[in-house]
């Protein structure tokens, strides 16, 4: 069935180093992949997002990669601040039948000063 | 700002209650959203709506049912709550009309808690 699945469940870094976070996905003509930050006691937010038709996307410090044969894509946060602790989503946009994302379970990362 | 809403923000009530989670919008947007999260598990999708005379479930419907009063209005009805409902949930809206992105929004949660 419909599945994402995300690693790691929680994400531990210094000020500065980079983080990733991966998720694979299970239908092969999913064609649109969001990432949502939520931070603590709030709604979660888009922050990137990338199309089956590109292979990365970068937006300042955040970047997103996709690899569609293997049905992987990541999240790279680089110089990483206290102000990027959050939890992180991925998710997949599944077409089959009515359109709807898929979410993965979610990463908490924590970046300390 | 166009916004989406929910009311209440935190509730508190008792096993087999009948409780309404209600979600207004002003983004005129087509397509709304209930998600339940948990720790650890995401955000799950319960029921979703493409337009007033659309209702279709989701991964999680069970115990569950909604209501699509209007365009701007999205409501989640748990008709007998049990302790494991307990959870936040989310609202959400996306723009049919936009063909650059499948982008939701998503309304500030409401906290319930079944006794």
């Amino acid at each position: 069935g419909e599945n994402v699945e995300q690693h790691p469940s929680t994400l531990s870094v210094q000020e500065g180093d980079s983080a990733v976070i991966k998720c694979t996905y299970s239908d092969s003509a999913s064609n649109y992949f969001p990432w949502y930050k939520q931070e603590l006691g709030k709604r979660p937010q888009l922050i990137i997002d990338i199309r089956s038709n590109v292979g990365e996307k970068k937006d300042q410090r955040i970047a997103v990669t996709l690899n569609k044969t293997a049905k992987h894509f990541s999240l790279h946060i680089t110089e990483t601040q206290p102000e990027d602790s959050a939890v992180y989503f991925c998710a997949a946009f599944f077409s089959g039948g009515y359109n709807k994302l898929i979410f993965g379970a979610g990463t908490r990362l924590a970046v300390h000063p | 700002d166009a916004d989406v809403t929910q009311t209440p923000r935190n509730r508190i009530t008792k096993t087999g209650k009948r409780i309404m989670l209600e979600c207004s919008q002003t983004k005129g947007h087509d397509r709304m959203y209930w998600y339940r999260q948990d720790p650890g598990l995401g955000l799950r999708l319960i029921y979703y709506s493409f337009d007033v005379k659309d209702i279709n479930k989701g991964e999680i419907s069970d115990g569950y049912s909604v209501s699509r009063q209007a365009q701007a209005k999205f409501s989640l009805s748990l008709e007998s709550a049990i302790p494991n409902q307990t959870a936040l949930y989310f609202c959400a809206t996306s723009d049919l009309q936009s063909l650059a992105s499948n982008e939701q929004f998503f309304g500030p949660g409401t906290r319930l808690t079944v006794l």
